[in-house]
């Protein structure tokens, strides 16, 4: 049974830091595209951050740049979220998520609430 | 304002027909990018419903299929039923943005 398994939920003020972390099982880790998809109260899906299988190419949405850096340990089956310099519009449930084909999205982890609120 | 543009709502009785249209552009659906589709019962992860276009994922009822042409993709939904209740994305690649890009999401209500 595929599990992503997420972890790192958390009330956080503004300016601070949180890291995210995502255990898989279930399938072959070290093959799939990761990536880290929120939703924010009430609203749709955004695309946060991608990986692939090898770590070689690494994407972010505009929106993160320079904030978020994504990670993973191939080792460990993990997937990680370091998210400095947070804001009250990083507010969201993050979704750890992977993909084998190019940007397609097979399993969902449960997903963790991040609140950034003085 | 996302990339990829949805209808905010659509409505069926059960047994009916629908369909969810998702516009994109040059630089995602319109370079030959392939949509997918999730869908999502409020409160629970996404789960996918359609790859590559036209492709179900074992386990998805045959009444879900996905088309797509042009700048533009669709997913219909035939014999609707109660439990179809759920908000539906599209999503897709934009080499312009080189990333993933997600439309803003459709509430579909059975009547």
């Amino acid at each position: 049974e595929v599990q992503l398994v997420q972890s790192g939920r958390g009330l956080v003020k503004p300016g601070g830091s949180l890291r995210l972390s995502c255990a898989a099982s279930g399938f072959t880790f070290s093959t799939y595209r990761m990536n880290w998809v929120r939703q924010a109260p009430g609203k749709g899906l955004e695309w946060v951050s991608s990986i692939s299988s090898s770590s070689t190419y690494i994407y972010y949405a505009d929106s993160v740049k320079g904030r978020f850096t994504i990670s993973r340990d191939n080792a460990k089956n993990s997937l990680y979220l370091q998210m400095n310099s947070l804001r009250a519009e990083d507010t969201a449930v993050y979704y750890c998520a992977a993909g084998f084909l190019d940007w397609l999205i097979e399993y969902w982890g449960q997903g963790t609430l991040v609140t950034v609120s003085s | 304002q996302s990339v990829l543009t949805q209808p905010p709502s659509v409505s069926g009785a059960p047994g009916q027909r629908v369909t969810i249209s998702c516009t994109g552009s040059s630089s995602n659906i319109g370079a030959g990018y392939d949509v997918h589709w999730y869908q999502q019962v409020p409160g629970t992860a996404p789960k996918l419903l359609i790859y590559g276009n036209s492709n179900r994922p074992s386990g998805v009822p045959d009444r879900f299929s996905g088309s797509k042409s042009g700048t533009s993709a669709s997913l219909a939904i035939t014999g609707l039923q109660a439990e179809d209740e759920a908000d539906y994305y599209c999503q897709s690649f934009d080499s312009s943005l080189r990333g993933s890009v997600f439309g803003g999401g459709t509430k579909l209500t059975v009547l």
